[in-house]
């Protein structure tokens, strides 16, 4: 069956620190691929998305890149802030509509100023 | 984007007891989900909620156990009956119009004793 494995955390930086988190896949057929975050106290918002090989999502200096060969999507920030501390997880869709997720485990960044 | 409210954010219940979980979407839906998020461990999806029927159930996930209704397009609740201490989780409620990402309310953290 499909499956998300995602680095393992918790994982601390410092403010502008180069970030990545690592995102692997398993899926059958053609996946969309997203990163959701989740701020503390807040519910799961979707980050970025690709839907097809070679795409990169991009959003608030984060970027991934659809990687079919590696089947990878790894999350990258050039340089994080303190606001960026949250739990960030991958998913995957590979169903019509890319309504139903298989999740990672989710890895903690917290970023110390 | 669409807000979903869930309620109780979270609750500590006695063993055998049952629990229901309110998740009211701010806007007309046309999927909406139940996940469940055990400690230490990914997002696993138990069922899809649909509208004036039964929902849909993941394996390893049965009506018994986590009944769910769905009324109408924006709202739905999930029980967890008979609750036991390996239960404790957060239990989320996901949402999306036709062709759309899926968005996520905060969560609802369950601790039964």
């Amino acid at each position: 069956g499909d499956s998300v494995t995602q680095m393992e955390g918790p994982v601390t930086l410092s403010e502008e620190a180069f970030l990545t988190i690592n995102c692997t896949y398993t899926a059958t057929g053609y996946p969309s691929l997203f990163w959701y975050v989740q701020y503390p106290g807040e519910g799961l918002q979707l980050l970025l998305k690709a839907t097809k090989a070679d795409d990169k999502g991009s959003n608030k200096g984060f970027e991934a890149t659809y990687r079919k060969e590696t089947t990878s999507f790894h999350l990258e920030k050039g340089s994080v802030q303190v606001s960026d501390s949250a739990v960030y997880f991958c998913a995957l869709s590979t169903n019509f509509g890319n309504e139903k997720l298989t999740f990672g485990t989710g890895t903690r960044l917290t970023i110390i100023p | 984007s669409a807000v979903i409210s869930q309620k109780p954010s979270r609750d500590i219940c006695q063993r055998g007891t049952s629990l229901t979980i309110q998740c009211q979407v701010d806007s007309q839906v046309t999927m909406m989900f139940w996940y469940r998020q055990q400690p230490g461990q990914s997002l696993t999806l138990i069922a899809t909620a649909n509208q004036g029927s039964e929902a849909t159930y993941e394996s390893g996930f049965v009506i018994d156990k986590f009944p769910i209704s769905r009324p109408n397009l924006t709202f739905s609740t999930l029980t967890v009956s008979n609750m036991s201490p390996e239960d404790s989780s957060i239990y989320l409620c996901s949402a999306a119009a036709t062709n759309t990402e899926a968005f996520f309310g905060q969560g609802t953290r369950l601790t039964v004793v």
